[in-house]
């Protein structure tokens, strides 16, 4: 299957300071990425959409300006948790879908980075 | 909207025994419905799919069949074996998002 990738895997950072993660898909073009946020034995928690080329779609109860997303490219998204604070600290999961049409569109998950704010 | 119910866990079973785990669903429309499994640790990995009624994904032994007439999906497999120990998310797509149910943790003993 398609492969997406994250980094970092995981990132302990200072209170105030900001964190950028990358999601990238591997094999596959993705219009659209996803950014989830996991609690520890919760489930997903979708943050936003993100679509190439424009801006991303918040979640209500979602800041966007600290969660800033960036979909440069087709194969790249990211996610920078601007001036972070310890009640940020979480998994942090991205999903590219890939773009086969109609209903065999497949939505893959990278493997998560783990953020710890001090 | 759409959500999905899945059966309360955590689930224990002792290796070589038989799983199923509940889900049902209410959307409205035509959902694709998935299995993903998250190891500890780990994102998550589509465990399996299906994209119209009476449709059966399979995965590595895992099944699960699209039931319109009940709204379920739910998971099986004959004979667990301790590599299974995961959390399963059981989820559909009714647009463009996936909604996710809460999660049901399987611990497979030796």
């Amino acid at each position: 299957g398609a492969v997406v990738s994250q980094h970092p895997s995981w990132v302990i950072c200072k209170s105030g300071t900001s964190v950028k993660i990358e999601c990238r898909s591997l094999d596959f073009q993705a219009t659209t990425m996803f950014w989830y946020r996991q609690f520890p034995k919760q489930s997903l928690m979708l943050m936003a959409t993100s679509n190439e080329g424009s801006k991303a779609t918040y979640e209500q109860g979602v800041e966007k300006d600290k969660f800033l997303i960036n979909h440069a490219s087709l194969t790249l998204s990211t996610l920078t948790v601007t001036s972070a604070h310890p009640e940020d600290s979480s998994f942090y999961i991205c999903s590219a879908r890939e773009e086969a049409g109609g209903l065999q569109e497949t939505q893959y998950f990278g493997p998560g980075t783990r953020l710890l704010v001090l | 909207g759409d959500s999905v119910t899945q059966m309360e866990g955590p689930v224990t079973l002792s290796e070589e025994a038989f799983l199923t785990i509940n889900c049902t669903y209410t959307a409205t429309g035509y959902p694709s419905l998935f299995w993903y499994v998250q190891y500890p640790g780990e994102g998550l990995q589509l465990l399996l799919k299906a994209t119209k009624a009476d449709d059966k994904g399979s995965n590595k032994g895992f099944e699960a069949t699209y039931r319109k007439e009940t709204t379920s999906f739910h998971l099986e497999k004959g004979s667990v074996q301790v590599s299974d120990s995961a959390v399963y998310f059981c989820a559909l797509r009714g647009g463009s998002r996936l909604t996710f149910g809460e999660g049901t943790q399987l611990t497979v003993n030796p």
